[in-house]
Formats: C-alpha cells, sequence, structure tokens
C-alpha cells in the first residue's frame, strides 16, 4: 500500500521560473509532511516541513502547500536555480508512529539555464 | 556538530556472498537509527529502525537483518546476497526527544552496492 505518491517521476523547468511538485496522500492521521532533496550517491537532506494543521510554509525560495480535504501537498520554489537540479522526495509521519517516515518515490527536477 | 558515517561507498558483491554495512553517528548520544534502500527508479524504503542497543525493528520481510552493538553504530548484515539486494543503502539517524517523537531524520552519505 503506497501511502505517499509522487505522481511525476521527472520535472523540466527553465531558469527563474517556478517549479512545482506535487504529492498525494492517503492516510489522513499524517501529523507532519516534510520534503528532502537529493544528489546522485549522497543522502537525501531535510528541505521543509509543514504540519498537519498548517496549511503553508514559507522558507526562502520554498514554499509547501497542504490541502487536507485532498490529501495533498505540493512545493513551490521560485525563481528556479540550475543547483536545484535533484530529485526531491516527499515524506510523511505520523507522531505515533515511533518516528518512522513514509516516502513517496521521488521526481527528478531539472533546472535548465 | 552531529556527522554520520557510512562505509563503504560502494560494493560490488556475488550471489550467495556475506554483507556488512557500518554506520555510525557522532556528536549526539541515545539516537534513533534507521536504514533504508533505495531500488533503482524507486523511492526510499525503509528496512529496520532502533530506538536503543540491542533494540531493532524490522519493517520489511527479508534476507536482511541488522545490529545495534553500540549507542551510534548500526550495522545492516546479510548471510547470502540475492540479487534484489542490489541497491543504494542508507543509514539515517534522528532525536530522540522526550516526548518519543522527531520529525526530521539526518542521512549519511549511502553505499551502493551491486550485487551480481
Amino acid at each position: 500500500d503506497q501511502q505517499v505518491k509522487q505522481n511525476s517521476p521527472s520535472l523540466s523547468v527553465q531558469e527563474g521560473r517556478i517549479s512545482i511538485l506535487n504529492c498525494d496522500y492517503t492516510n489522513s492521521m499524517f501529523d507532519y509532511f516534510l520534503w528532502y532533496k537529493k544528489y546522485p550517491a549522497e543522502g537525501p537532506t531535510f528541505l521543509i516541513s509543514i504540519s498537519s494543521i498548517k496549511d503553508k510554509n514559507e522558507d526562502g525560495r520554498f514554499t509547501v502547500f497542504l490541502n487536507k480535504s485532498a490529501k495533498h501537498l505540493s512545493l513551490h520554489i521560485v525563481p528556479s536555480q540550475p543547483g536545484d537540479s535533484a530529485v526531491y522526495f516527499c515524506a510523511a509521519i505520523r507522531e505515533t508512529s515511533g518516528s518512522r517516515l513514509t516516502f513517496g518515490e521521488g521526481t527528478q527536477l531539472t533546472v535548465n539555464p | 556538530s552531529q556527522t554520520i558515517h557510512q562505509w563503504p561507498a560502494t560494493l560490488v558483491q556475488p550471489v550467495g556472498s556475506p554483507l556488512s554495512l557500518e554506520c555510525t553517528v557522532e556528536g549526539t548520544s541515545n539516537p534513533n537509527l534507521y536504514w533504508y534502500r533505495q531500488a533503482a527508479g524507486r523511492g526510499l524504503q525503509l528496512l529496520f529502525y532502533s530506538v536503543g542497543i540491542g533494540q531493532i525493528s524490522s519493517e520489511v520481510p527479508q534476507n536482511l537483518s541488522a545490529s545495534r552493538p553500540q549507542d551510534r553504530q548500526f550495522i545492516l548484515s546479510s548471510k547470502k546476497l540475492l540479487l534484489s539486494d542490489s541497491g543504494f543503502y542508507l543509514c539515517a539517524w534522528s532525536v530522540k526527544l522526550d516526548s518519543g517523537f522527531s520529525y526530521e531524520q539526518y542521512f549519511g552519505p549511502g553505499t551502493r552496492l551491486t550485487v551480481t
């Protein structure tokens, strides 16, 4: 049962434009949602998170939006830069889960100069 | 500051051979520890997690095992590797709060395992 899904395996945008990465989930009991960024041959690094009681969290060029009724979240990157090219993973967690994250499949973002 | 080490970085092993991947964390004590695998074209799958020495929870039945002989050491093992064990293995840690919950995990550099 894939509880967190990223339906777009890849996304390509031009430098300076907005990148929108999407994530859907099925478990309404998730308490937090996170985005991780991963470069090839490296471990993922934490990017931004949002609590299930919020609908928006912003950190510099990165904004995460949560639509609980649709069980959907998105990551907006504005403006996109070539250094943002990486795989982005959406993840979700329940407070009662012992800190076990459930990850989506990842989306490869390519920002073209 | 905290750091997490994994070795080796890459490994090529024949089918049926044993496996031992090691992960150590520095700069923190009593962390939660995790082993993940990323198969080609797939997301991150949690394999094992540990909340303390000798305490291991398995998430996915398989021919892999994990051990935590010391507070900041986490080992992933197999007695006989299968072709399907190929992938990118990641160790991670998180702070263990009094509430028992911490959602941010910090990942190591990973080990690329190829079983031939």
